[in-house]
C-alpha cells in the first residue's frame, strides 16, 4: 500500500531556508502535494508537482522530486516566522484516487 | 463563498454517548471525505463519498457512520464514543477525482475530547 514518511520537526532561523523532505512508496502516484497546516486551523494547498516534472518553482517555494528515489522536498527560500506551521507531503491513494494518503507532517518552527 | 464549514469546532463527549459532526461545501464537490488527525500519524482517512448516496470506507471506519443525502452535507457519525476516537477531525471536499481535480478543501477540523 501507500505510505509516506517525513522527519517531525525543523528548526530553522528567520532568513534561513528550510528544506522539508518526503519520501514515497507509490511510484505510479501522476502529482504529489504539499499542504502547509497553522495552529488551530485546517491544511491549505501549498503546492503540487506532477509525475513528469524534476522541478517547480512559485516564488519562495521550490518542489524538487526525485522519482528514482521515490524522494520529495520543499524549499522555502528567506524563510519568515510567519511560515512556522506544519507541513504535510501527500499522494494520491486508492484505485481511482479516493483518497490522499499523507506523511506524518514536519513541525516547522522559525525562530526571529 | 464559504468553502468547507465543520460544526462544532469542539466537543467534549461521555464514553458511549453519540454525536455527529456535520460538514457541508457551497463548491458542488461530489468528492468527500472525513479524516481524523492525531500527533505523529498524519491524517488517516475514515470515510469518503463520490456523490450523492455513494460513500465507501477508508482506513480507519470502525466506529463511524457516514451518509450522504445531497451533494452538499457529508455529516460523520459517531455510534458510542471511546476514548480512542478522541481527536481532531477534518472535512474535505474536492472537485473529481480525475487528473486536475487536485486541490482538496479542507475545513477547520472539530476537535473531540471523550472522557
Amino acid at each position: 500500500g501507500e505510505d509516506v514518511e517525513q522527519s517531525l520537526f525543523l528548526s530553522v532561523r528567520e532568513g534561513d531556508s528550510s528544506v522539508i523532505n518526503c519520501t514515497y512508496t507509490d511510484s505510479s502516484s501522476t502529482y504529489l502535494y504539499w499542504y502547509k497546516q497553522e495552529p488551530g486551523a485546517g491544511l491549505q494547498l501549498l503546492t503540487y508537482i506532477f509525475s513528469n516534472m524534476d522541478m517547480k518553482q512559485d516564488q519562495r517555494l521550490t518542489v524538487l522530486l526525485n522519482k528514482k528515489d521515490k524522494h520529495l522536498s520543499l524549499r522555502i527560500a528567506d524563510t519568515q516566522t510567519g511560515d512556522s506551521a506544519i507541513y504535510f507531503c501527500a499522494e494520491p491513494g486508492g484505485t481511482g484516487f479516493q483518497k490522499l494518503v499523507f506523511g506524518t507532517g514536519t513541525r516547522l518552527l522559525v525562530s526571529p | 463563498n464559504a468553502g468547507v464549514t465543520q460544526t462544532p469546532k469542539f466537543q467534549v463527549l461521555k464514553t458511549g454517548q453519540s454525536m455527529t459532526l456535520q460538514c457541508a461545501q457551497d463548491m458542488n464537490h461530489e468528492y468527500m471525505s472525513w479524516y481524523r488527525q492525531d500527533p505523529g500519524m498524519g491524517l488517516r482517512l475514515i470515510h469518503y463519498s463520490v456523490g450523492a448516496g455513494i460513500t465507501d470506507q477508508g482506513e480507519v471506519p470502525n466506529g463511524y457512520n457516514v451518509s450522504r443525502s445531497t451533494t452538499e452535507d457529508f455529516p460523520l457519525r459517531l455510534l458510542s464514543a471511546a476514548p480512542s476516537q478522541t481527536s481532531v477531525y477534518f472535512c474535505a471536499s474536492r472537485e473529481g477525482t480525475g487528473v486536475g481535480n487536485t486541490e482538496a478543501f479542507f475545513g477547520q477540523g472539530t476537535r473531540l475530547t471523550v472522557v
